[in-house]
């Protein structure tokens, strides 16, 4: 399976900031995910990163909040752009290398937000 | 409804006990089933999956599908306290490489000494 290298591990961060969050994989891959997981809560997909092309978000996430890169098939950022303390959650990035071996996920990203 | 659903728990077994998991899903499209193990303050760690219809055993895990009845179930055999964690179940509707996967509330268990 992909080994993925996320940072930064932890944030804390002033209401109104931006912080951008880094995914590093050891291989090429199509896509890229990235999930939210608020406190005491389940992960749910913010969008969906291809190389070459926008990435695909889902309801209740928008372009403007977290604008997304994937400038090659091995690296993604996520941004979280003007920052409440609504935002405070862990951010993981995930990919599917093959479909035998699953999604694997990044160690995540703990931000909170004063 | 809600796309993947489980029981949120926490489900309480003893040491040495079977635990049991129950995870159903609304798309009936969904060709891929996952179940992920969560630490708390750890990401999620992929420890079944399962793609026909029937049982797939691997060490003290038995995972079982009923796509008929969209049905998920992850079994324990033999709990031990270090299996206390939360339990997801993820589904992916497209057996092909880079589908979105979907996540249930996820099932906290505690394997009590």
């Amino acid at each position: 399976s992909a080994v993925i290298s996320q940072k930064p591990s932890r944030d804390i961060c002033q209401r109104g900031t931006s912080l951008t969050i880094q995914c590093q994989v050891d291989s090429q891959v199509t896509m890229m995910f990235w999930y939210r997981q608020q406190p005491g809560q389940s992960l749910t997909l913010i969008a969906t990163a291809n190389q070459g092309s926008e990435a695909t978000y889902e309801s209740g996430f928008v372009i403007d909040k977290f604008p997304i890169s994937r400038p090659n098939l091995t690296f993604s950022t996520l941004t979280v752009s003007n920052m409440s303390p609504e935002d405070s959650s862990i951010y993981l990035c995930s990919v599917e290398k093959a479909v035998v071996d699953g999604y694997t996920f990044g160690s995540g990203t703990r931000l909170t937000v004063v | 409804q809600k796309e993947v659903e489980q029981n949120s728990g926490p489900l309480s077994v003893p040491e040495g006990a079977i635990a049991s998991l129950n995870c159903t899903y609304s798309d009936r499209g969904s060709q891929s089933f996952f179940w992920y193990r969560q630490y708390s303050g750890k990401s999620p760690e992929l420890i079944m999956s399962i793609y026909s219809n029937g049982d797939k055993e691997d060490g003290r895990f038995t995972a079982q599908l009923n796509k008929a009845s969209q049905y998920v179930s992850l079994l324990i055999r033999d709990s031990q306290p270090s299996d206390s964690a939360t339990y997801l179940c993820a589904v992916n509707s497209h057996y092909n490489q880079g589908g979105k996967l979907i996540f249930g509330q996820g099932t906290e268990l505690s394997v009590k000494p």
